[in-house]
C-alpha cells in the first residue's frame, strides 16, 4: 500500500534558522509528491509539489526535491520566519487516484523571534 | 473568492447521538471530498464526489456514516449514531475537475467531540 512517514515533531526554531523536515514514502506505482501547510485557524493549503523524479518544488522560500532512489521528499528553508509557524504535511498521490492523497502525520513547526 | 466553507466548526455530543456536518465548496468546483483527521495523524479520504455522484466511497464506514450532495454543490456528512472513536476533525475539500495535480482546497474543518 501507500504510506508517508514524516520526522517526529514538534520542531522549534529561532527566526532565521535553517529548517529541514524529513519525509519518506512507499507507494504502489509512480506517485506525485506534495507538501501541504496548515496555518493556525486556516485550512490545509498546497505549499509545493513535484511530479517526477529529480523535480524540485518551491514556493515561499521552501524547497523539496523528489528523490526516487531514497524515496524521500524533504522540506527545506534556508531562513525561517515567525510567520512560518504552522503544521506541515507531506503527501503523495498515485496516478489516477484523483484527489486521494495519502498524508503523513504532520509536523508542528514553531518559530520564535 | 470565498474558500471552502464548513459548519459547524465545533460540535460536542454524547455518544449514540446523531451529528451532521455541512460543506460548501469553492464556486465552480465540481469535485468534493470529505477527509477524516484523527488527532496527531494526517487526513484520510472518506468519500469523493463528482458533481452529485459518489465515485469513491470505499473508505466510508457505511454502517453509521452517510453523505449526500444532492444538487452537486454543497454536501452533508452524517454520523448516526456517533461513537467515542468518532471524535476527530472532519475536513471538506474541493477541486476543479478530476485532479491528478493533487491540488485540493480545504476548509477549516469541523471538530467533533463525542462524550
Amino acid at each position: 500500500g501507500n504510506s508517508v512517514t514524516q520526522m517526529e515533531g514538534p520542531v522549534t526554531l529561532s527566526e532565521e534558522a535553517f529548517l529541514t523536515i524529513n519525509c519518506t514514502y512507499t507507494a504502489t506505482g509512480y506517485p506525485s509528491l506534495f507538501w501541504y501547510v496548515q496555518y493556525p485557524g486556516e485550512g490545509l493549503q498546497l505549499l509545493l509539489k513535484a511530479t517526477k523524479a529529480d523535480d524540485k518544488g518551491s514556493n515561499k522560500g521552501f524547497e523539496a526535491t523528489y528523490r526516487k532512489e531514497t524515496t524521500s521528499f524533504h522540506l527545506e528553508k534556508g531562513s525561517v520566519q515567525v510567520s512560518d509557524s504552522a503544521v506541515y504535511f507531506c503527501a503523495l498521490q498515485v496516478f489516477a487516484s484523483y484527489g486521494k492523497l495519502t498524508f503523513g502525520q504532520g509536523t508542528i513547526l514553531t518559530v520564535h523571534p | 473568492e470565498a474558500g471552502v466553507v464548513q459548519s459547524p466548526r465545533y460540535k460536542i455530543i454524547e455518544k449514540k447521538q446523531p451529528v451532521a456536518f455541512w460543506c460548501n465548496p469553492i464556486s465552480g468546483h465540481n469535485t468534493l471530498y470529505w477527509y477524516l483527521q484523527n488527532l496527531g495523524q494526517g487526513p484520510e479520504l472518506l468519500i469523493r464526489y463528482e458533481n452529485e455522484e459518489a465515485v469513491d466511497d470505499s473508505q466510508l464506514p457505511k454502517d453509521r456514516f452517510s453523505a449526500e450532495r444532492l444538487k452537486g454543490v454543497d454536501s452533508t456528512l452524517k454520523i448516526q449514531p456517533a461513537e467515542l472513536g468518532d471524535s476527530a476533525v472532519y475536513l471538506c475539500a474541493s477541486s476543479l475537475g478530476d485532479t491528478n495535480t493533487g491540488e485540493l482546497f480545504f476548509g477549516e474543518g469541523s471538530r467533533l467531540t463525542v462524550l
